[in-house]
């Protein structure tokens, strides 16, 4: 099956860029999706299709995929973007078609 | 706005089954697809299988991982919009918390979740 690899933790300051990667093999050929789960709270969609905001997402969340890898990028990140962020694609080729990344703290210092 | 509503924490012993519900807001499911994903203790997030209403509103099908085959079942009860999640044989391995989330038709990305249901499995 397909697998989406994702670093565990990734930290960074009040006010700077996070950016959070997504490996998979020829992951540009599909459309990756992004949550972020914060603690005893359901996951929320971030980014969808690789690079789409829902409406109620701010600005400073957007996303790319290119080669192996897809990054979210978290502009002036503020405290309460502290949080775990999964990465999500679906592989029509695969018995296990619906596929998570294995997260990626995000520590705001 | 959708909405989707899951049952109450459950304890279990092993070897027994858990049935968790998942109640949408309005008519979805003739156009969206609902999955389970469940999430053990400081653990990341795996999906479990889908239910897909299509074929009208008597008729579905459903599609599971290879990990739960055998052991989860997914059904759905059109007059209440609500969609039911049992797994059997439980184990310690199973103490998660169990989510149901939505697809829209010819989408992939889950735009809506429930809030969780905490299953535990003990002696």
């Amino acid at each position: 099956s397909y697998v989406l690899t994702q670093p565990p933790s990734v930290s960074v300051a009040p006010g700077k860029t996070a950016r959070i990667t997504c490996g998979g093999d020829k992951i540009e050929t599909k459309s990756v999706h992004w949550y972020q789960q914060k603690p005893g709270q359901a996951p929320v969609m971030v980014i969808y299709y690789d690079s789409d905001r829902p409406s109620e997402i701010p600005e400073r969340f957007s996303g790319s995929n290119s080669g192996n890898t897809a990054t979210l990028t978290i502009s002036r990140v503020e405290a309460g973007d502290e949080a775990d962020y999964y990465c999500q694609v679906w592989d029509s080729s695969s018995d296990h078609p619906w596929v998570f990344g294995g997260g990626t703290k995000l520590t705001v210092l | 706005q959708v909405h989707l509503v899951q049952s109450g924490a459950e304890v279990r012993k092993p070897g027994a089954s858990v049935k968790v519900s998942c109640k949408a807001s309005g008519n979805t499911f003739t156009t969206y697809y609902i999955h389970w994903v469940r999430q053990a203790p400081g653990q990341g997030l795996e999906w479990m299988g889908i239910i897909n209403p299509s074929g009208g509103s008597r008729t579905y099908s459903t599609t599971y991982a290879h990990k739960f085959q055998g052991r989860v079942t997914m059904t759905r009860d059109t007059s209440t919009n609500t969609v039911y999640m049992e797994l059997s044989s439980l184990t310690s391995d199973d103490t998660a918390v169990y989510y149901c989330a939505r697809v829209q038709e010819g989408g992939s990305d889950f735009d809506y979740w429930g809030q969780g249901t905490l299953v535990t499995v003990s002696s």
